[in-house]
């Protein structure tokens, strides 16, 4: 079955370092991709999605390339900032999916500190 | 536009009781949705609705039922309440309009089953 992997957290970084949360998945066909962040206390919100490979998905700084070859959607930012603080799930919906159900994986907490 | 609703935002039961929790949207969305989120284990599908009148199992159905009331409406009913089930519940809709759909998630509701 479908299925998303992404690395364990926490992840703590220093404010303006380079950020990297991997993520791959495993799917039949070609499903859409998304990266999902929850920051304290809310529910989660979408950052960036990707819907074919080779797109790039960017909001807020972030940036996640759907690469078919290695099932990969790794997240990245330049420069983090402690409002970066958040939880961020990788996500993936089959192209064909009635109703649009969603598969998320385990979750990466970062924690930037100033 | 309030989003996605939910109510309550905690909730304590003992085992054995019977809850509703309740979720509304003003998007106009077809599709609705409820989640679990447990930790080191991401967000997990209860039940979700692709169009108003359907309902469909998720990944984590058992012990759970659910109402799509209208379509602003989707309640998620606990008969008796377990342990097993204090959880985080997210409510969310999305358009409806197929597997690259936008998620829009409720604030959730805690419940501790004691």
């Amino acid at each position: 079955g479908n299925s998303v992997t992404q690395m364990e957290g926490p992840v703590t970084l220093s404010e303006e370092a380079f950020l990297t949360i991997n993520c791959t998945y495993t799917a039949t066909g070609y499903p859409s991709l998304f990266w999902y962040v929850q920051y304290p206390g809310e529910g989660l919100q979408l950052l960036l999605k990707a819907t074919k490979a080779d797109d790039k998905g960017s909001n807020k700084g972030f940036e996640a390339t759907y690469r078919k070859e290695t099932t990969s959607f790794h997240l990245e930012k330049g420069s983090v900032q402690v409002s970066d603080s958040a939880v961020y799930f990788c996500a993936l919906s089959d192209r064909g999916n009635q109703g649009g159900k969603l598969i998320f994986g385990q979750g990466t907490e970062l924690s930037v500190k100033p | 536009n309030a989003g996605v609703t939910q109510t309550p935002k905690f909730q304590v039961l003992k085992t054995g009781q019977s809850m509703t929790l309740q979720c509304a949207q003003d998007m106009n969305h077809n599709s609705m949705y409820w989640y679990r989120q447990d930790p080191g284990m991401g967000l997990r599908l209860i039940y979700y609705s692709a169009s108003e009148g359907t309902t469909d199992k998720g990944e984590v159905p058992n012990g759970y039922n659910v109402s799509r009331l209208n379509k602003r409406e989707f309640s998620l009913r606990l008969e008796s309440a377990a342990p097993s089930q204090t959880s985080v519940y997210f409510c969310a809709s999305s358009p409806g309009q197929g597997g690259a759909d936008t998620q829009y998630f409720g604030p959730g509701t805690r419940l501790t089953v004691l």
